[in-house]
């Protein structure tokens, strides 16, 4: 079992709807939780934190955190074509933080 | 102003050649990180230092060695290069609080290609 699982893509959605991107982690002792977009020939970036259980709202973004089911969600409203990219869920223990495979979103105009 | 930079941007080399990879951030963090991104873009983990101090080094060969002369700067020195060692390099920086972690800035990337 891989420490942190994302659900396969790629993922497609109209523009304006919701993107939703899952993740699940295999430490229970896992503290911090990240997502990351990093669009094609570039370098991730940080767009979400999360670190106790339940919502976390930013913008169009809003991070779930469930570590009883060890499971992350990131949802995107209003997805515009500019939210194009592959999303990374990280998650981080003992200082050392891993990640997953990416789920690549596409928003249609 | 940028946050991590990382030079080159761009390597090239044949295999067996021995090459560096520099990183400087100038955001104050005190730990930095070194990633591997392979051509299915899963990032993994090689180095970290804290402080300039070794804490995470994971099942890299040791053909790869980093250097921290200060919190600001990690370096990477890769000898005898070979073709899977061919791939995107990450250097990262955070600050940390205890177990705690405020999340990582990426530099841009090193794409490293051995011919």
């Amino acid at each position: 079992q891989k420490e942190v699982e994302q659900n396969s893509g790629p993922l497609s959605v109209p523009e304006g709807a919701i993107a939703s991107l899952n993740c699940t982690y295999s430490d229970r002792g896992s503290q911090s939780f990240f997502w990351y977009r990093q669009y094609s020939g570039k370098s991730p970036e940080l767009i979400m934190s999360i670190y106790s259980n339940g919502d976390k709202e930013d913008g169009r973004f809003t991070a779930q955190l469930n570590k009883a089911s060890q499971y992350v969600s990131l949802l995107i409203r209003d997805s515009q074509p500019s939210d194009s990219a592959t999303y990374l869920c990280a998650v981080i223990n003992a200082g050392k933080s891993t990640f997953g495979d990416g789920t690549t979103l596409t928003v249609k105009p | 102003d940028t946050a991590v930079s990382q030079t080159p941007k761009y390597l090239v080399t044949q295999m067996g050649n021995d090459k560096s990879i520099k990183c400087e951030q100038n955001l104050g963090h005190d730990t930095m990180y070194w990633y591997k991104q392979d051509s299915k873009k899963f990032l993994k983990i090689m180095f970290s230092y804290n402080n300039k101090e070794l804490i995470i080094n994971e099942t890299v060969p040791n053909r790869f060695s980093p250097k921290s002369p200060d919190k600001a700067h990690l370096n990477l020195h890769i000898n005898s290069l070979e073709l899977g060692d061919s791939a995107v390099y990450f250097c990262a920086s955070s600050q940390s609080r205890g177990l705690a972690n405020y999340g990582y800035t990426f530099g841009s990337g090193t794409r490293l290609t051995v011919v």
